[in-house]
């Protein structure tokens, strides 16, 4: 069983589209993360959320951490093929007490066609 | 500032035969992890260090993998016998310390295919 389950698991758009990617669990996290990781590469950080309610952006991406820190989201808006990549979700949970071990999600394959 | 490096980048093997790889962190950083990523999944993690002491193994398959930081700055992750349930991305990770301030640094990973 998956600590965070994100969706779609796979998405394939056109170059301008917006789209949405979601992460949920039933498990109240301290704070959750947001990569993107790159064929062939390693996962690289874009964001961390830690207050219920937050909203954070970069660009074109907008993150936001859900009231009750339990699921997040991640919209892209007016997409472009360099934001194609694999997008993992990466909760903390407060029994971690003193070690930080972010658990991920399966990821979004997102593509997106110029 | 040099990245979390990682060696061999790809290894094939066949079943029951071991493997070994190594982990250079991003100098300064007291904590190092391995992770496991499935072709399809997300990274799961095998094990935590800070410094030389091991934080966190409890997905570690320890009948068959290994892993040690000796001192408490390159790391080795070994794997014997390995399995073909065991192809995978292996991804080394290092931060400056265990707290949820200090951002995580992936390396490039190692591909093992079993055979």
């Amino acid at each position: 069983t998956q600590l965070l389950e994100q969706s779609p698991q796979f998405l394939s758009i056109q170059e301008g589209e917006n789209l949405t990617v979601y992460c949920n669990s039933s498990s109240v996290f301290s704070s959750l993360q947001w990569y993107r990781q790159e064929p062939g590469e390693g996962p690289v950080l874009l964001v961390t959320v830690v207050t219920g309610g937050e909203v954070k952006k970069l660009k074109r991406l907008t993150f936001q951490f859900g009231d009750a820190r339990k699921d997040s989201s991640l919209h892209i808006t007016a997409a472009q093929p360099g934001d194609t990549g694999l997008y993992l979700c990466a909760g903390v949970l407060p029994s971690s007490g003193g070690s930080y071990i972010p658990t991920f999600g399966r990821g979004t394959s997102l593509i997106v066609h110029p | 500032e040099a990245g979390v490096a990682q060696s061999p980048r790809y290894k094939i093997i066949e079943k029951r035969q071991s493997v070994a790889f190594w982990c250079n962190p991003i100098s300064g950083h007291a904590t190092l992890y391995w992770y496991q990523q499935i072709l399809g999944q997300g990274p799961k993690l095998l094990i935590q260090f800070q410094n030389n002491g091991v934080v966190d193994d409890s997905q570690l398959p320890k009948d068959r993998f290994s892993a040690e930081r000796l001192k408490g700055v390159d790391s080795t992750l070994k794997i014997q016998p390995a399995k073909l349930e065991d192809s995978a991305v292996y991804l080394c990770a290092s931060s400056w310390g265990p707290n949820s301030g200090n951002t995580i640094y992936f390396g490039e990973g190692s591909w093992l295919t079993v055979v």
